[in-house]
């Protein structure tokens, strides 16, 4: 499996409602990255796991929680959004965060819509 | 922090003609430089990259050369085709300890036109 997955496709959610982002890998990785992207802009990292274990915070709001529960897994618990918050968000894997081998993979992301 | 700046924002060329595309990165720390071409509502797929102990890398109808002492990188497309319209993303790794993450470029709009 040389994919990144990620559920669900869509979601749309009130300001006061709580959700969750998943993302899954097979490919072994062990570093996992969240990205919020607005419409035509570059990709903006939020978060980088590195082996479980967190290891970027781009000083994201807090109403984001991200979460790793193994190896394979990464999830984006959602709380409080603002409607600001919309946008598409991937997820991407890379083989490690540090080695020279770190072609970043992503996944086909959610469009969030918060209203 | 690394700074990538990409050129041109939107760039439009006739079928069958050259495409180039421009980036220049700040921290000389980076070594590695991926491009990836992103579809209209879908996820950016790494299309070719480089790493800085190679100065120019080819697959196909798509070049990347890198120039260290310059700080710029450029991607070449030749004998465009209606499928490469598309967002093309320069980006450059960032290796200070701690700190490793790709920054992105802001994407340049390619349109070929039939």
């Amino acid at each position: 499996d040389t994919e990144v997955t990620q559920t669900p496709k869509h979601l749309v959610m009130g300001m006061t409602n709580k959700k969750s982002l998943k993302c899954e890998q097979h490919m072994g990785h062990r570093a996992m990255y969240w990205y919020k992207q607005k419409a035509k802009k570059p990709p903006e990292l939020m978060f980088v796991y590195s082996y479980e274990k967190l290891s970027i915070n781009e000083s994201v709001p807090s109403r984001f929680s991200p979460e790793c529960p193994n190896s394979s897994l990464l999830n984006l618990h959602l709380h409080a959004l603002q409607p600001e918050d919309s946008a598409l968000y991937l997820c991407a894997s890379s083989h490690d965060q540090q080695s020279s081998y770190n072609e970043q993979f992503f996944g086909p992301g959610t469009r969030l819509t918060v209203l | 922090g690394e700074n990538v700046e990409q050129h041109p924002s939107t760039l439009s060329v006739q079928e069958g003609d050259s495409a180039v595309i421009k980036c220049t990165y700040s921290d000389s720390a980076s070594n590695y430089f991926p491009w990836y071409k992103q579809e209209l509502g879908k996820r950016p797929q790494l299309i070719i990259d480089i790493r800085s102990n190679v100065g120019e890398k080819k697959d196909q109808r798509i070049a990347v050369t890198l120039n260290k002492t310059a700080k710029h990188f450029s991607l070449h497309i030749t004998e465009t085709q209606p499928e490469d319209s598309a967002v093309y993303f320069c980006a450059a790794f960032d290796f200070n300890f701690g700190n490793e993450k790709l920054t992105f470029g802001t994407g340049t709009r390619l349109t070929i036109i039939p």
